[in-house]
């Protein structure tokens, strides 16, 4: 099956940690998204990458870090810099400027 | 600033109903424009898409229909479904790769 992968559906931390989540796409698409998502709310863009090792801050980047070191993952830290951390984080991928293709999301509580 | 807006937070229609979901957009810029549907808990799925170049687009059930004069966007569901209730968001490319800008969505409840 193609599609976007996201772990885990569900992640609790304690304040101060560091915690990665995780998205894995085998659709051959250049691009990949990070969103975040809070509750009666849209999408807001966390990071992008349009290509391997190269990525770029969205509207949101304070307190969120990633790498794109191979074209089918694009993993995101949220720090312990990030004030408000707890929230449903949507990744998605395309081909070029096309429609974007989102995982099932990872729901993050951090108290 | 830019944004995506919808003009209605929530709408509720009855089963066999058609809907019609607005969406009013601000950037003439804008070439690209996209329809997604998020059921409670998982993510956005693909609904229909449009181009500038176009005003309407038909897809199974569901039509787009772009008005650039007044930037608004709007989907348009028919024989409304129970299967069909979500959030509905609209959302814009404003020609700078694959960034989109979403709107906040709009709740379509279904009433059997």
């Amino acid at each position: 099956d193609g599609g976007i992968t996201q772990s885990p559906k569900y992640l609790f931390r304690k304040e101060g940690q560091n915690v990665t989540l995780s998205c894995e796409q085998n659709l051959n698409h250049d691009a990949m998204y990070w969103y975040r998502q809070d509750p009666g709310q849209g999408l807001r863009l966390i990071y992008y990458s349009q290509i391997v090792n190269d990525f770029q801050k969205g509207d949101i980047a304070e307190g969120y870090s990633v790498s794109r070191e191979k074209k089918e993952s694009f993993p995101l830290t949220v720090t312990s810099a990030q004030k408000n951390p707890t929230a449903f984080y949507l990744c998605a991928s395309s081909r070029g400027t096309n429609e974007q293709y989102f995982g099932p999301g990872t729901r993050l509580t951090v108290t | 600033g830019e944004s995506v807006g919808l003009h209605l937070p929530t709408l509720s229609v009855q089963e066999g109903d058609n809907s019609i979901i607005n969406c009013a957009y601000s950037n003439s810029a804008s070439d690209y424009f996209i329809w997604y549907k998020q059921e409670s808990g998982k993510g956005p799925q693909f609904i229909i898409d449009i181009r500038s170049n176009m005003d309407k687009r038909q897809g199974q059930r569901v039509t787009v229909l772009l008005n650039k004069t007044v930037k608004h966007l709007s989907l348009q569901i028919a024989a409304t479904q129970p299967g069909d209730s979500a959030v509905y968001f609209c959302a814009e490319n404003k020609n700078q790769g694959g960034k989109l800008i979403f709107g906040q969505g709009t709740e379509l409840s279904v009433k059997p």
